[in-house]
């Protein structure tokens, strides 16, 4: 399906567990964008992508790692979780041209316990 | 520092008109984005203005003063469909890579 596509739409892990959230989308969009969205804070922006291989912080990128050796995947992964990163993520992603608006995909709900 | 105001709540009735305003103070400008946000799932795009004046899509009018730092969001013919979070966003400075500056979105319910 043409798209952006999150997984998994849900999780519970426990604190210390490493958790990777994945993103795909078909559109082959430069820029790729993780927020995590939380009561209070709005959309914060973890890492961002313009291309394949690179990749650079946003606002609140401690505790994450990213890749992004292809176009079309950008996933995020929690080395370490905490339960300070229970949160809703969010993938985007974006032409590199006009308005650049974003496309988002429906989100990963995780909680770590 | 780079800053977005919204009201946080809003009510409005069924059929009606409301205004959702979002004032902002950044390092530069290039663009302001509004978003729609339903409990439960993801921001979906409903208008961008880069220059001063409305853009006029269908129910949905966003204005734009760059020199007050101000836009509105205007919806008309409220439906109850249109209760949501409405979220501002404003693009800073050209050269920070696409980077968006989001406020905390207004809530807007929608009553018969």
């Amino acid at each position: 399906d043409a798209g952006i596509t999150q997984s998994p739409r849900y999780k519970i892990t426990e604190t210390g567990r490493q958790v990777t959230l994945m993103c795909h989308q078909t559109w082959s969009h430069s820029y790729m964008f993780w927020y995590r969205q939380d009561l209070g804070h709005g959309l914060r922006l973890i890492y961002y992508s313009a291309a394949a291989d690179i990749t650079d912080k946003g606002e609140v990128p401690d505790g994450y790692v990213v890749s992004r050796s292809k176009t079309e995947n950008f996933p995020l992964t929690l080395e370490s979780a905490t339960r300070s990163q229970t949160s809703v993520y969010f993938c985007a992603s974006s032409e590199s041209s006009g308005a650049n608006v974003l496309t988002f995909g429906a989100g990963s709900r995780l909680t770590v316990l | 520092g780079q800053n977005i105001d919204q009201p946080t709540e809003m009510t409005a009735t069924e059929g009606a008109i409301v205004q959702i305003n979002c004032t902002y103070q950044t390092s530069g400008f290039n663009g302001l984005f509004w978003y729609q946000q339903h409990a439960g799932e993801a921001p979906t795009f409903l208008s961008y203005n880069v220059l001063d004046g409305l853009e006029e899509k269908g129910r949905f009018s966003s204005f734009l003063s760059r020199s007050k730092g101000y836009s509105y969001l205007l919806l008309k013919e409220l439906q109850m469909k249109d209760s949501a979070s409405y979220l501002c966003a404003v693009r800073g400075n050209a050269g920070n890579n696409r980077k968006l500056i989001w406020g905390l979105g207004t809530s807007l319910a929608v009553n018969p």
